[in-house]
Order: structure tokens, then C-alpha cells, then sequence
């Protein structure tokens, strides 16, 4: 059982370039979010989708972009690069909501140069 | 948003002692959760509380949801080198939705040997 699967696992940008990180989750959980870890920030929430066919900003949403393709997948997508954006990103899925506990996967690793 | 205090921030420990950090906050939470995150991956779920007063335990973890809901403290007893890793409380707020979860920063444990 795969859980939650990131991909990439490093990426390195130069100012400006757009990429998306993807987020697979194989345990038919509802909800999905994709968070931000900075040093001494903790865990903050850029984007989150409810349910299929829904997504909602979260505290940090500016710069980014997601698509909840369909119940499993949940992307998120940098469209011009800023140094600001270097950071460690985790996706997540929960069964229904933050009611039910968060399941993480294993990070990006993304510079911006 | 909300804010949690977690403390302390970081903790060097020698192996055996036990170690106690705590998650306070100035709002009511219906939740209080706790994670832990090894090097080079994603939080994992140690322990969820969903009661005021609420003692749970899970081997050498003991997890307390605060009385006045406002806080929760977890304890380890007689560490072992394994761990070592960044702990995060986080409280879901009363009827909080999709992204009514607060994260605190994180307590650093290091184990010296």
C-alpha cells in the first residue's frame, strides 16, 4: 500500500520557470491538501480540495495553482518561479476533511535559484 | 490564522531520559493531534485526541488533550536513538472544515549518546 506518492522528489528552477509537483493517493481518502515547510514556519496550507471537483485556498496560496484531476490525483503548479518558493512540499489525504487524520507523503525538495 | 505555541523548540537529550513537550493556544480546539517527522520525510500520525481530559497512550508515547481544551502535552518515557526527529502538535478547530487544521512549529529532539 503506497499511500501518499509525491513526485519529484528534488527539483532545482531558475527564477521565473513553471513546473507542477503531482500527488497521487491510493487510499480512496476524499480530501487532499498540499502544504509548505519552512524552517521555524512549521507546516502551512497553500491549496486544499475538499472532495472531487473542489479546491479552496489555504493560509499561503499566492504563486500557486491546483487541479484536483480526479479523486486520486491533486497537483500543484508554480507558474513563474520566485526564490520565495524554495521550500519543502507535502501532500496529504485525508479521509473526509481535517476531522479524519492527515496522511503525508514524502516531501519535494524545490529550489529556486 | 490561529496560532500554537509549541515548546520547546528543540531538546538534547541522552538516550533513556524521557522527554515531555507541550502545544498551547489561546482558542478552543475540538482535536489535538501529534506527529512526528523523520529526516528526509513526511509527518507520520502518533496519536490523535478527540476529548478534553482525554490520556492516550501508544507504547512509550503518552498524549494528553488539555482540560481546557486549549492545550495538549505529549510524553515520551526512556528514549531511544530512533526518536530523534521534529514532533508537531496540531488542533483542529470546533466545526473547523478542510482546512481548519493549525500546525505548531515543531520540537527538535536530539538524542546524545
Amino acid at each position: 500500500n503506497a499511500g501518499v506518492t509525491q513526485t519529484p522528489k528534488f527539483q532545482v528552477l531558475k527564477t521565473g520557470q513553471s513546473m507542477t509537483l503531482q500527488c497521487a493517493q491510493d487510499m480512496n481518502h476524499n480530501s487532499m491538501y498540499w502544504y509548505r515547510q519552512d524552517p521555524g514556519m512549521g507546516l502551512r496550507l497553500i491549496y486544499y480540495s475538499a472532495s472531487e471537483g473542489t479546491t479552496d485556498k489555504g493560509e499561503v496560496p499566492n504563486g500557486y495553482n491546483v487541479s484536483r484531476l480526479n479523486k486520486r490525483e491533486f497537483s500543484l503548479r508554480l507558474e513563474s518561479a520566485a526564490p520565495s518558493q524554495t521550500s519543502v512540499y507535502f501532500c496529504a489525504s485525508s479521509l473526509q476533511g481535517h476531522n479524519s487524520p492527515l496522511h503525508f507523503g514524502n516531501g519535494t525538495r524545490l529550489t529556486v535559484t | 490564522g490561529q496560532q500554537l505555541n509549541q515548546s520547546p523548540q528543540s531538546m538534547f537529550i541522552q538516550e533513556g531520559e524521557d522527554v515531555s513537550m507541550n502545544c498551547t493556544s489561546s482558542s478552543i480546539f475540538n482535536t489535538w493531534l501529534w506527529y512526528k517527522q523523520d529526516p528526509g520525510e513526511g509527518p507520520v500520525l502518533l496519536i490523535a485526541l478527540y476529548k478534553a481530559g482525554e490520556l492516550t497512550s501508544n507504547g512509550r508515547l503518552t498524549a494528553q488533550f488539555g482540560i481546557t481544551r486549549k492545550d495538549s502535552f505529549l510524553n515520551i518515557s526512556a528514549s531511544i536513538p530512533s526518536d530523534v526527529g521534529i514532533y508537531f502538535c496540531a488542533g483542529q478547530k470546533a466545526g473547523g472544515g478542510a482546512d481548519g487544521l493549525t500546525f505548531g512549529k515543531g520540537t527538535h529532539l536530539i538524542i546524545q549518546p
